[in-house]
């Protein structure tokens, strides 16, 4: 069955570092995937879209990358500030469908 | 600012109740979607509306749940009759898909405590 994993529930970072978030994906073909962040009592924001053909997108301090032979995005937010403390959710597109897929998120904390 | 807009915004019911969530997309959008999300199984699809034609509810139980759209500016998910595990976060969303699917806007979220 489809699956997608997002790693580890929770992240703890520093102000100023880089926070990499990781999403994997098994059997599954997705077209696009996406990136929305989450916060307490709010619904998912869209922040990033990036296509199987593209290897990687930035906006501003976020980018992220497309592995479709390791199945993989990652999803990196450069000098990280305590406001970007939220849940990041990826989601998966399949080509045809019009419905996303969403993991089950990554917790993120940047530490002052 | 165009935003999705959800009524209730908290709904704490008893069980056996019905239960009626509305959603009012952002005008101009003619996707519009049902997710529910949970601690224990994070966000899952219900159903989806294109142009206000249902695409696909095989996420919802058919039994219990239902899913509307009187027209483009108002959705509705109805539970009859609701169950504890029914308890959650739902959430909708609306979109412009044009050949390909874009961005979602979601809305706060209908908190739907089942007693």
């Amino acid at each position: 069955s489809q699956k997608i994993e997002q790693n580890s529930e929770a992240l703890n970072i520093q102000e100023g570092k880089t926070a990499t978030l990781t999403c994997n994906y098994t059997n599954y073909s997705p077209a696009y995937l996406q990136w929305y962040r989450q916060d307490p009592g709010r619904g998912p924001v869209f922040l990033l879209l990036i296509r199987e053909n593209e290897k990687e997108k930035r906006k501003e301090r976020l980018k992220v990358t497309f592995d479709t032979t390791l199945k993989q995005s990652l999803f990196h937010i450069t000098a990280s500030q305590p406001a970007d403390s939220a849940t990041y959710l990826c989601a998966l597109q399949g080509g045809s469908a019009r419905q996303l897929t969403f993991g089950s998120g990554t917790q993120l904390t940047v530490l002052p | 600012d165009a935003r999705v807009t959800q009524t209730p915004r908290d709904k704490v019911t008893e069980m056996g109740q019905e239960v009626t969530m509305r959603c009012q997309p952002i005008l101009g959008h003619n996707t519009v979607f049902w997710y529910r999300q949970t601690m224990m199984q994070g966000l899952e699809l219900l159903a989806y509306f294109r142009n206000r034609a249902p695409l696909d509810d095989s996420g919802m139980p058919k039994d219990r749940f239902s899913a509307e759209m009187p027209d483009a500016t108002l959705a509705t998910l109805k539970i009859q009759p609701s169950e504890p595990r029914d308890s959650a976060v739902y959430f909708c969303a609306s979109g412009l898909v044009v050949r390909t699917i874009n961005e979602q806007f979601f809305g706060p979220g209908t908190r739907l405590t089942v007693l």
